[in-house]
Parts: C-alpha cells; structure tokens; sequence
C-alpha cells in the first residue's frame, strides 16, 4: 500500500513555462485535494474533487486548473507559472464518512 | 470565517520534560479537529481526530484532548524522535464539508 504518491519531487521552471504535478492513492477513497504550504502560512487549500467528476475551487484557485482523471488520479496543472506559485505542493485524500485527510510527500516548486 | 491559532509557534524541550501545545479554533460548528505531525521535507502525517468537547486519544507519548474552543496536545516524557512541526486543522459543518482550515504549526524540538 502506496498510500498517496506525487510526481516529481522537485521541479524548477522558469517564469511563464507550465507542468503538471501528478498525485495517485491506492486506497480507494472519493475525496481528494490540492494545497500549498508557504514559509509562516498554514497549508492553504488550492481545489478539491469531492468524487470522480466533481472539482471545486478551495481557497487560493488562481493561477491553477485541476483535472480528476479518475477515482485514483488527481493533477494540477500551473498554465503560466509566476515565481509567486514558488512553494511547496501537497495532494492529500480522505475516504467517505470521514474527514480525515492523507497527505503525499509533497512536491517542491521553484518558478524563477 | 473559520480560523485557527497555534501556540507557541516554536518550543524547546530537554528529553524528558513535558508539556502541551495548544490550538484554539473558531467554526461555525465543528466536524472535527485533527492533529497532525510533520517531520522536515515530509507530508503531514495524521495523528488524532477529535469530534467533541471531553474526548481524549492517545499514542505513545502523545494524548490529544478538545473543549469547545480549543484542544492541546500534551506530550510526556519526550524524546528527541519526537521533534517535529504539529499542525492542527478543523472542519466546518458551515463549510464545504470537504475543507479544513489548518493552523500554521508548532514546531517542537526535543533536546538530548
């Protein structure tokens, strides 16, 4: 059991390239989410997917577009990266009846 | 809007000498209050989820209580594996049913 796996670990653009960051669970759950952890701030939520073929903007959608392609695989996409979008990107998933959220590794941003 | 405040930021504590980390949290009506350990470079690892005021749980060295405006995790007899950044989240029954509003964290070092 994997858990929750994101791809790549590191990654450094260059101010207006785009990528994908990929996160894949094994576990079967419905919910999945993408946030960002910055220097002194919380992990703020970017989108969510409440089930296969849902997504919703969470708190900070700007700049991002998600796709959940499906039940296992949950991506995020920057179309323009600006070096505000420099931080540290985590996909987390929870299963139904529960809000308890499973964290991946994290991938590490750099745009300069 | 939902907010939630860690105290204190950062604590240093010789091994074996104990203590609590405190999160006071404001929601509408909370679905529950989870705590999280995160080690340097890692992913949030989930530790505890609390539902209502008096419950308890514990792990090892740590035991997680709640009220009905703030939780603290204490931590007995530490060592220094127990050296981390704690994050505690909240969800809302008044929001999205899917999102929790994290705290920016404790970051606790236990020295040898």
């Amino acid at each position: 059991n994997a858990g929750v796996t994101q791809t790549p670990k590191f990654q450094v653009l260059k101010t207006g390239q785009s990528m994908t960051l990929q996160c894949a669970q094994d576990m079967n759950h419905n919910s999945m989410y993408w946030y960002r952890q910055d220097p002194g701030m919380g992990l703020r939520l970017i989108y969510y997917s409440a089930s296969e073929g849902t997504t919703d903007k969470g708190e900070v959608p700007n700049g991002y577009n998600v796709s959940r392609l499906n039940k296992r695989e949950f991506s995020l996409r920057l179309e323009s990266a600006a070096p505000s979008q420099t931080s540290v990107y985590f996909c987390a998933s929870s299963s139904p009846g529960t809000d308890t959220q499973y964290f991946g590794p994290g991938t590490r941003l750099t745009v300069l | 809007e939902d907010q939630v405040t860690q105290s204190p930021e950062a604590l240093r504590l010789q091994e074996g000498e104990s203590s609590s980390l405190n999160c006071s949290y404001t929601v509408s009506g909370l679905r529950g209050l989870f705590w999280y350990r995160q080690d340097p470079g890692k992913g949030p690892e989930f530790l505890f989820t609390l539902y209502s005021a008096g419950e308890e749980k514990e792990k090892e060295r740590l035991k997680a209580t709640l009220t009905k405006k703030e939780s603290f995790l204490h931590i007995t007899a530490p060592k220094p594996e127990d050296s981390a950044t704690y994050l505690c989240a909240v969800g809302d029954s008044g929001a999205g049913s899917y999102q929790l509003t994290f705290g920016k964290g404790t970051k606790l070092s236990v020295i040898p």
